[in-house]
């Protein structure tokens, strides 16, 4: 399908150690979001991107968080030196432009730090 | 802070009656409001929206109402059928950050036959 793809769908992994979350947008899609939804609750903001271009990055929760899109398309959130408090799951969402236009979500991405 | 609120964490309706979903929100400058569905192991569905110069909008059997004043919107699914089961969010956003969306803690719908 022609959906939102996140990669890998399920991530178990060592405190300590750093994962990189994979999203592949719509093509065509303008912007792309991440989102951290934990048990029992909605998603949450973190970060989204205009093409290349890191727009907001207010809900990212501390500075072993990063994300990156280089070429306008697929991006990368990175966690670095996880923590059990990381363990949720991960949404990529993208949209044909940041204003008045619905989000599309992927499936997600089911960290567990162990 | 929980800006966007659904308290009703569930609702059980019977088919063919009509579904009412609640939410509240306190944040003054949210102007354009969604609902979504989830399914389990999948990601959510926009469903509606509505834009805060209006106070409903309708789309087939799902219809959002929006109550500025009291910082308040519904989603009524009529007649509902139990495809609709799943977890309805709310979301939010507000001018100048209209790509960041603020989401509720959902509600479980079941529909029974």
């Amino acid at each position: 399908g022609a959906g939102v793809s996140q990669s890998p769908r399920y991530k178990v992994t060592k405190r300590g150690q750093d994962v990189a979350l994979r999203c592949d947008p719509i093509s065509g899609h303008v912007s792309l979001y991440w989102y951290r939804q934990a048990l029992g609750q909605g998603p949450e903001f973190l970060t989204y991107f205009n093409y290349e271009a890191q727009q907001d990055k207010s809900g990212l929760p501390n500075d072993r968080f990063s994300a990156e899109r280089p070429e306008g398309s697929i991006s990368t959130l990175t966690i670095q030196r996880t923590e059990q408090r990381d363990s949720a799951m991960y949404r990529c969402a993208s949209s044909l432009s940041g204003t008045g236009y619905e989000q599309f979500f992927g499936p997600g991405t089911r960290l567990t730090v162990l | 802070d929980q800006q966007v609120k659904q308290n009703s964490p569930s609702l059980s309706v019977q088919e063919g009656r009509i579904s009412i979903l609640n939410c509240d929100y306190t944040n003054s400058m949210f102007d354009y409001f969604l609902w979504y569905k989830k399914y389990p192991a999948e990601g959510p569905t926009f469903l509606i929206s509505i834009s805060s110069i209006k106070d409903k909008n309708e789309d087939g059997r799902f219809t959002v109402f929006l109550n500025k004043s009291a910082k308040h919107l519904s989603l009524h699914i009529v007649p509902s059928q139990p495809g609709d089961s799943a977890v309805y969010f709310c979301a939010a956003s507000e001018t100048g950050t209209a790509s960041k969306l603020t989401f509720g803690t959902g509600t479980r719908l079941q529909v029974t036959l």
